[in-house]
């Protein structure tokens, strides 16, 4: 069994500019969710996709978007970065419809923005 | 709003002390709470989870209670390891947002030989 992949592993990125981070979820998972964790804090929640829509958002503005591919893999796109989004991105995969809903959580993407 | 306090932020034990993590949270209408461990710099690996109806999980030297009414839930480290060592964050999933975990900053856990 396979479990959550994130790419890339590191991006450096200037103000302004955007990013596209990926996720593969695990098998048999069909929701994705994607946190925020800057350094020496918890994960915030970003957003929750769920059969392809966008199924509960966090405290974050909309130039956070993100897709859910048909294969249940996904994507999150942050519009003209700021420096303050210089973190650690967390993917989890889980599955909606049981009460168990473990979330099982990539290894990350740092993102670092000059 | 849920918020998650963990206590204490760091903890420094020598090697084969046992020991108490504790966590606290605000809404106690939740589905489920789950322990993580998170090595520098890199993602969380799902220790334990406990749902709502239940009192405590173990898994190894592991194990976690949960007090819903009280809001509240313990992680217990027996036989401590410098293996051991990492940040350990406490997650509540629930409320008003089935699915969303809402975490605590977590404590750092140094176990020295």
């Amino acid at each position: 069994e396979t479990g959550v992949t994130q790419s890339p592993t590191h991006l450096i990125k200037t103000r302004g500019q955007q990013v596209t981070l990926r996720c593969s979820s695990q098998s048999g998972h069909n929701t994705v969710s994607w946190y925020q964790q800057a350094l020496g804090q918890g994960p915030q929640f970003i957003f929750q996709y769920y059969r392809e829509e966008e199924n509960g958002r966090g405290n974050f503005p909309p130039r956070f978007s993100g897709l859910q591919f048909p294969n249940y893999s996904s994507e999150l796109n942050v519009n003209a970065l700021e420096l303050d989004d210089s973190a650690l991105y967390l993917c989890a995969s889980s599955v909606t419809g049981t009460s168990y809903n473990e979330q099982f959580f990539g290894p990350g993407t740092r993102l670092t923005v000059l | 709003k849920q918020e998650v306090t963990q206590i204490p932020a760091a903890l420094s034990v020598p090697e084969g002390e046992n020991l108490v993590l504790n966590c606290s949270f605000t809404d106690s209408a939740i589905y489920n709470l789950q322990w993580f461990r998170q090595d520098p710099g890199k993602g969380l690996t799902s220790l334990l989870l406990i749902q709502s109806s239940q009192r405590e999980q173990t898994s190894g030297r592991l194990n976690a209670s949960l007090d819903k009414s009280s809001g509240r839930s313990t992680l217990y480290i027996a036989a401590s390891q410098p293996g051991d060592s990492a940040t350990y964050l406490c997650a509540v999933n629930g409320g008003t947002s089935y699915g969303k975990l809402t975490f605590g900053q977590g404590t750092i856990l140094t176990v020295h030989p």
